[in-house]
C-alpha cells in the first residue's frame, strides 16, 4: 500500500531551524506532487507548500515565503522540509501529503490521498 | 487569496442523524473542492474529492455537493466512528495549493 513515512520529533530552540523528511514506498515517487501541512496545537490545517519531485518545482503559501524550502532526493524517493528562523508559533505537527499533480501547471483534482503519520515539532528556549 | 469559511465551526449529534456541513469560497473553484475527515492525533483522510467524487474506500453514507462557490458535505446515518473534526479544501489555483477551511468539529450529543 502506497505510503509516505516521516521522521521523528524534533526540539529546536528559537531561531534555530529544522529539517523534516518524508520517504514515498509503493509507488513511483516523480508521478505525484508532495504537498506539506502543518497543524499547530488546537488548531486547524494549514497548507505550506508543494513540490514536484518530477522536477523540483515548488509553490510556497506567501506566509511562509522566505523561511521555507521544500526539496527531493529521487535516488531514495524522500522528500524534505526545512523551516528556518524558528519562532514558538511554528510549534506543530508538520504532515506531507501526496496529490496528482506533478507540473505547476497543474490543478490539484483528486486531492490529498497519502499522508504521512505527522512530524510534531516544538520550538522552546 | 482563495479564502474558505466553513460552518458551522461546531455541531452535536446523535447516531443515526442526518449531517450537514458547509463550505463557502470567497471566489468561484469549480469543482476542485475536497473534503477531509481527522480525528485526534491522526493525520487527515480523504473523504471526498472534485466535490462530490468519493474516494476509494469511504463508506456510501458519505456525499458532497455543489460548484462554483457553495459546497456541502452530508453524512446519512451518523456512525460512532464519523464523530470527528471535518476540513474542506480548495485546490482550484496553479501552481497547484490548497488552502483549508477552517474545520467543522461533530460531537456526540
Amino acid at each position: 500500500q502506497d505510503q509516505l513515512v516521516q521522521s521523528g520529533a524534533e526540539v529546536k530552540k528559537p531561531g534555530a531551524s529544522v529539517k523534516v523528511s518524508c520517504k514515498a514506498s509503493f509507488y513511483t515517487f516523480t508521478s505525484y506532487g508532495i504537498n506539506w501541512v502543518r497543524q499547530a496545537p488546537g488548531q486547524g490545517l494549514e497548507w505550506m507548500g508543494w513540490i514536484s519531485p518530477l522536477n523540483g518545482n515548488t509553490n510556497y503559501a506567501q506566509k511562509l515565503q522566505g523561511r521555507v524550502t521544500l526539496t527531493t532526493d529521487t535516488s531514495t524517493s524522500t522528500a524534505y522540509m526545512e523551516l528556518r528562523s524558528l519562532r514558538s508559533d511554528d510549534t506543530a505537527v508538520y504532515y506531507c501529503a501526496r496529490d496528482d499533480c506533478r507540473t505547476t501547471s497543474c490543478r490539484i483534482y483528486y486531492g490529498m490521498d497519502v499522508w504521512g503519520q505527522g512530524t510534531t515539532v516544538t520550538v522552546s528556549s | 487569496d482563495i479564502q474558505m469559511t466553513q460552518s458551522p465551526s461546531s455541531l452535536s449529534a446523535s447516531v443515526g442523524d442526518r449531517v450537514s456541513i458547509t463550505c463557502r469560497a470567497s471566489q468561484s473553484i469549480s469543482s476542485y473542492l475536497n473534503w477531509y475527515q481527522q480525528k485526534p492525533g491522526k493525520a487527515p483522510k480523504l473523504l471526498i474529492y472534485g466535490a462530490s467524487s468519493l474516494q476509494s474506500g469511504v463508506p456510501s453514507r458519505f456525499s458532497g455537493s455543489g460548484s462554483g462557490t457553495d459546497f456541502t458535505l452530508t453524512i446519512n446515518g451518523l456512525q460512532p466512528e464519523d464523530f470527528a473534526t471535518y476540513y474542506c479544501q480548495q485546490t482550484y489555483n496553479t501552481p497547484p495549493e490548497g488552502t483549508f477551511g477552517q474545520g467543522t468539529k461533530v460531537e456526540i450529543k
